[in-house]
């Protein structure tokens, strides 16, 4: 079956540190790779997607580079702020699974002044 | 417009007890998925409903059970309560359902407390 892996949290940075959370999966097919945010009290938000090999999302200065050969899909920011301060998931979806997501376990980012 | 609704947001049952929980899609969205999310398990996808059609199904017992009306709103039940079904319950709309060209538009969640 499918599976997401990310990294083990949690992550404390300061500000205007250079952030990586890492993420592998697994996938039967080709899958859309995801990074949705959940922000403390609310629910998940969208940040960035990715739908075919080699295609990088972004989007409010986060990147991530959708790599088949090492089935990840890390995500990246040059310089984290305060706000960034959240829960990141990585998930991914097959093509035929509807709004079926398989999510990772998520990793808590605090950022610091 | 408006996002997605999910009432009520906080509620407490003992166990045994049933409960269900309602979920307004954002207007024009015809897909409505459910999820559960726990620290030990995290997030788990429990069902998805489309023009009023359950479309796909994870890995859950009987006991969790859902519906959606032909405006698209969506309900869900859990009978006979156990303390581990405690969690968030978040609930989904998108247009069509399908991710590889849209995406998932979350409520904030109805969290419920199993005693």
């Amino acid at each position: 079956g499918n599976s997401v892996t990310q990294m083990e949290g949690p992550v404390t940075l300061s500000e205007e540190a250079f952030l990586t959370i890492n993420c592998t999966y697994t996938a039967t097919g080709y899958p859309s790779l995801f990074w949705y945010v959940q922000y403390p009290g609310e629910g998940l938000q969208l940040l960035l997607k990715a739908t075919k090999a080699d295609d990088k999302g972004s989007n409010k200065g986060f990147e991530a580079t959708y790599r088949k050969e090492t089935t990840s899909f890390h995500l990246e920011k040059g310089s984290v702020q305060v706000s960034d301060s959240a829960v990141y998931f990585c998930a991914l979806s097959e093509q035929t699974s509807g709004s079926r997501l398989t999510f990772g376990e998520g990793t808590q980012l605090t950022v610091n002044p | 417009k408006a996002g997605v609704t999910q009432t009520p947001r906080y509620l407490i049952k003992t166990r045994g007890q049933q409960v269900t929980l309602s979920c307004s899609p954002i207007s024009g969205h015809r897909s409505v998925s459910w999820y559960q999310q726990t620290p030990g398990q995290g997030l788990q996808f429990l069902f998805e409903y489309f023009s009023e059609t359950q479309r796909n199904k994870g890995n859950f017992p009987g006991r969790f059970s859902g519906r959606q009306f032909s405006n698209s709103r969506s309900e869900m039940n859990v009978s006979t309560l156990e303390l581990g079904d405690s969690a968030l319950y978040l609930c989904a709309s998108s247009l069509l359902g399908t991710l590889n060209t849209g995406e998932l538009f979350f409520g904030e969640g109805s969290r419920l407390t199993v005693l």
